[in-house]
């Protein structure tokens, strides 16, 4: 079926360090939505990309569409504590329209070494 | 003070009993939406609704039933026919279609023993 993959499924990094999570389709995506989740808590919707290619930056964070519509990446540069938690990309299968329904990846678990 | 509440936040159930777990939201959302977390997992999509009266199987629905009588809620009965039902529940709630963000309640963290 269907699937998104995401890597790495851990990461720990020093604080001030860059961190990347990519996440993989196996079919072409109409959108990708990326979602935090701190732990003990509820994901949080951080934004959502539509186009071919797109980019999009909310102050440390560098969000990337690729080029095909089946891969996307999140970028945080100068990691804080802050940053810490699970980090999960979703999307919908092109073609599926009305009924589809987002496809989420296992998620990537920060940790951020003070 | 727009949201979406789940409730309980923590429930422990003996094997073989029922249990449902309530999701309410005044966002005036169309869609909403069950998931349940395991451990280290991503979220997996139970059942979804997109309008009242009208509800889809997700990936995992054997052992769940759910209802959509009115727009603000979307309860979820755990049966016992659900082989090993202790997780985390999440709902969530959207505008419309997949192409609108979910916002995302508090979760029931359901333990049965």
């Amino acid at each position: 079926g269907q699937q998104v993959m995401q890597i790495p499924q851990y990461q720990h990094v020093q604080e001030g360090e860059d961190f990347t999570t990519y996440c993989n389709s196996s079919t072409t995506l109409s959108n990708i939505q990326w979602y935090k989740q701190r732990p003990g808590g509820h994901p949080v919707f951080l934004i959502q990309l539509v186009k071919s290619g797109e980019v999009k930056k909310q102050k440390r964070l560098t969000f990337q569409f690729g080029e095909a519509k089946k891969n996307s990446s999140l970028h945080i540069t100068a990691t804080q504590t802050t940053d810490v938690g699970t980090y999960f990309c979703a999307g919908l299968p092109s073609g599926t329209g009305n009924t589809g329904k987002l496809i989420f990846g296992q998620g990537t678990t920060l940790q951020v070494k003070p | 003070d727009g949201g979406i509440t789940q409730s309980p936040k923590y429930l422990f159930r003996k094997e073989g009993q029922n249990v449902t777990l309530s999701c309410e939201q005044n966002l005036n959302h169309d869609a909403m939406y069950w998931y349940r977390q395991d451990p280290g997992q991503g979220l997996r999509l139970i059942y979804y609704s997109q309008i009242v009266n009208d509800f889809q199987k997700g990936d995992i629905a054997e052992g769940y039933s759910v209802s959509r009588e009115k727009k603000e809620s979307f309860p979820l009965t755990v049966t016992s026919a659900q082989k090993n039902p202790t997780a985390f529940y999440l709902c969530a709630s959207s505008m419309g279609t997949a192409l609108y963000e979910q916002y995302f309640g508090p979760g029931t963290r359901l333990t049965v023993t």
